[in-house]
């Protein structure tokens, strides 16, 4: 079956526009989370939903990041007021259910945001 | 607060030789512990898992042992292939602090030579 897509596979943007980053979990999946990976870094966690809310937002860096799941499915990642250092790649993952952080999280390709 | 920490990379190895990359971890709960890999080109996918001290996660010829009293997961392979020439990630999520998100490492990539 499709796997986690997310939309666009690149971005070019210049510093102080506003970005949107798409994600589609996989048909099914309730848990969806966005991570940040910076170059030679692993991902860092930014938010999770579990349904349409978001059940921790503790890694948003500020108040220029969003995310919304109005439905409960596709999630949008929103960035207001770019800067040079939100440059990275933006991971979505998505899982089947809440079982005490042991169920598997599957990742999408990324978008890769490149603020100039 | 939680944290991984797993060796540097890269690591270079001709094929067929013996790996380990070291992870260790520092939680306030009893943690899952996981190896990602992301081949070149790819998205993360889970290689491996472990849930519980002592627990062994295996795949692909992979294994990584659930160490509580060492804070340790350290990931093993007795011979490796050019196609495991990837960035290896390990990660654990915590119920302690909601288990709903995953801490990374760093990252130590991996380069096989024919």
């Amino acid at each position: 079956g499709a796997g986690v897509s997310q939309t666009p596979s690149n971005k070019v943007t210049e510093k102080g526009k506003y970005v949107e980053l798409r994600c589609d979990p996989i048909s099914g999946h309730t848990a969806l989370y966005w991570y940040r990976q910076s170059l030679g870094q692993g991902p860092e966690f930014l938010i999770y939903f579990q349904g349409t809310g978001a059940a921790d937002d503790s890694g948003l860096p500020n108040d220029r990041f969003f995310a919304v799941r109005p439905e409960g499915s596709v999630s949008t990642l929103k960035i207001q007021r770019t800067e040079r250092g939100d440059s990275a790649v933006y991971l979505c993952a998505s899982s089947s259910q809440v079982a005490g952080g042991q169920e598997t999280q599957y990742f999408g390709p990324g978008t890769r945001l490149l603020v100039l | 607060g939680d944290s991984v920490t797993q060796m540097e990379g890269p690591v270079t190895l001709s094929e067929e030789a013996f790996l380990t990359i070291n992870c260790t971890y520092t939680a306030t709960g009893y943690p899952s512990l996981f190896w990602y890999v992301q081949y070149p080109g790819e998205g993360l996918q889970l290689l491996l898992k472990a849930t519980k001290a002592d627990d062994k996660g295996s795949n692909k010829g992979f294994e990584a042992t659930y160490r509580k009293e060492t804070t340790s997961f350290h990931l093993e392979k007795g011979s490796v292939q050019v196609s495991d020439s990837a960035v290896y990630f390990c990660a654990l999520s915590d119920p302690g602090t909601g288990g709903f998100k995953t801490i990374f490492g760093a990252g130590t990539r991996l380069f096989v030579k024919a």
